[in-house]
């Protein structure tokens, strides 16, 4: 069965950056593209970008532009989510996804706490 | 950019129907996907391209999409169907393609 298992929490000063990474296991890895997707506390889901892992192929959202680097390793299956100068609203719960215009199968998300 | 719209919040007793909508701008012409996102948990989609459901997604739910409104249409309403809600579609109208959130639809089991 299709599996995405991210990496853990993390805890961040303003400014800093964090790498975020998902391991993708029960199906061909370089045949579907992987979002990142993120949630605040409270609120509703943020796109981010996406990554063709097949190519290495981006789209980002505007929003992130010039912050969010996404790559991936296909020795390993696995994709990253680098995420720059992070600032306190940057705190979320980040999430990677398996799909190409629909998200069909979803990680279990990783927590990044921006605090100083 | 494109922007959807859902309501706030849906309250429906169990074993009624639950309509959630998700208003856009000629939405009609686009794929709609809906996902459902328990506290605490991840989001699973259960409705894509409009009306097709993954499979082990029960045939309560279903989804339509005409003119500028989609609908997540949840039959039998039951207690576990209590959560969040989110429709999206995927905007490739502009030179940056992206993909789009609704705001999210609380939907209570009263």
């Amino acid at each position: 069965q299709v599996q995405l298992v991210q990496s853990g929490a993390e805890v961040k000063k303003p400014g800093a950056s964090v790498k975020v990474s998902c391991k993708a296991s029960g199906y061909t890895f370089t045949g579907y593209y992987m979002h990142w997707v993120r949630q605040a506390p409270g609120q509703g889901l943020e796109w981010m970008g996406r990554i063709n892992p097949n190519s290495g192929g981006t789209n980002y959202a505007q929003k992130f532009q010039g912050r969010v680097t996404m790559t991936r390793d296909t020795s390993i299956s696995t994709a990253y989510m680098e995420l720059s100068r992070l600032r306190s609203d940057d705190t979320a719960v980040y999430y990677c996804a398996r799909g190409a215009a629909v998200a069909l199968n979803w990680g279990q998300g990783t927590l990044v706490t921006v605090s100083s | 950019s494109y922007v959807l719209t859902q309501p706030p919040s849906v309250s429906v007793a169990p074993g009624q129907t639950a309509r959630i909508t998700c208003g856009g701008n000629n939405i009609g012409s686009k794929s709609v996907h809906w996902y459902q996102q328990k506290p605490g948990q991840a989001p699973v989609l259960v409705v894509y391209d409009d009306s097709d459901r993954p499979s082990g997604i029960p045939e309560r739910f279903s989804g339509s999409n005409s003119g500028n409104t989609a609908t997540l249409t949840i039959s039998r309403v039951e207690a576990g169907d209590e959560a969040d809600y989110y429709c999206q579609v995927w905007d490739s109208s502009s030179d940056h393609p992206e993909v789009v959130f609704g705001g999210g639809t609380k939907l209570t089991v009263l």
